[in-house]
């Protein structure tokens, strides 16, 4: 069975702080995929990133960073100076190297941002 | 080129009454998928669906809930005789042959009174 953990329910920063996200999760494959998500007030899902099992390299893309360590089962989200627009929920999730693709999600993690 | 179209956006039925959800999926994605967000949850997988069949329906739950991908036409989620348990938000994404990962439609909220 997969299962994922986020084990922050609420984060509250001050603008232009950084914060991570904390995201750990269980599987017995050996091939699979992670995925961030975020969920800002208005409801829908936006696609953050996608990482492969076999890709360990950590990924950067302008103030978001993901650090993804398989020794410890993984795969945590920064942002860089953090900004109102970040307030969202975050979703961490994993999926089954097969046809099904279905996503096991995280319960989330709501950061709020202060100006 | 649309994303995943969901509608209605927002839906309000009476106990007992049914909800018809409906997803048109990006074009040239064959791949359904429906999933449930119970308010201040996470996620929740439902069913997977290809062209005019199901492939995989093991969240859904066994009585009320029912799913379709016609051949024409989009996917449609059934709610029959909704009760209050039922309010949350239905997802819906879509992804060509193969790929991981996938766009979701904006959600349709279903509040049952």
């Amino acid at each position: 069975a997969q299962k994922v953990t986020q084990a922050q329910t609420e984060i509250s920063v001050v603008e232009k702080e950084d914060v991570t996200l904390d995201c750990v999760y269980e599987t017995r494959d050996t091939t699979y995929y992670l995925f961030w998500y975020k969920q800002p007030p208005s409801g829908e899902l936006v696609f953050l990133i996608r990482r492969n099992s076999f890709d360990e390299q950590n990924e950067i893309s302008g103030r978001y960073s993901w650090n993804f360590q398989k020794s410890t089962s993984s795969f945590n989200f920064t942002i860089t100076a953090s900004q109102v627009v970040d307030s969202a929920v975050y979703f961490c999730a994993l999926s089954r190297n097969n046809a099904g693709n279905m996503l096991t999600f995280g319960g989330g993690t709501r950061l709020m941002v202060k100006p | 080129n649309a994303g995943v179209m969901q509608n209605p956006r927002h839906l309000v039925r009476r106990r007992g009454q049914e909800a018809r959800l409906r997803c048109s999926p990006m074009k040239g994605h064959s791949h359904v998928y429906w999933y449930r967000q119970l308010p201040e949850e996470g996620l929740k997988f439902m069913v997977y669906l290809q062209k005019e069949n199901i492939i995989d329906e093991s969240g859904m739950p066994k009585e009320r809930f029912s799913a379709e991908f016609p051949k024409e036409g989009p996917s449609i989620l059934r709610i029959q005789q909704v009760v209050r348990g039922d309010s949350a938000a239905y997802f819906c994404a879509s992804s060509p042959v193969g790929h991981q990962g996938y766009t979701f439609g904006s959600g349709t909220r279903l509040t049952v009174v």
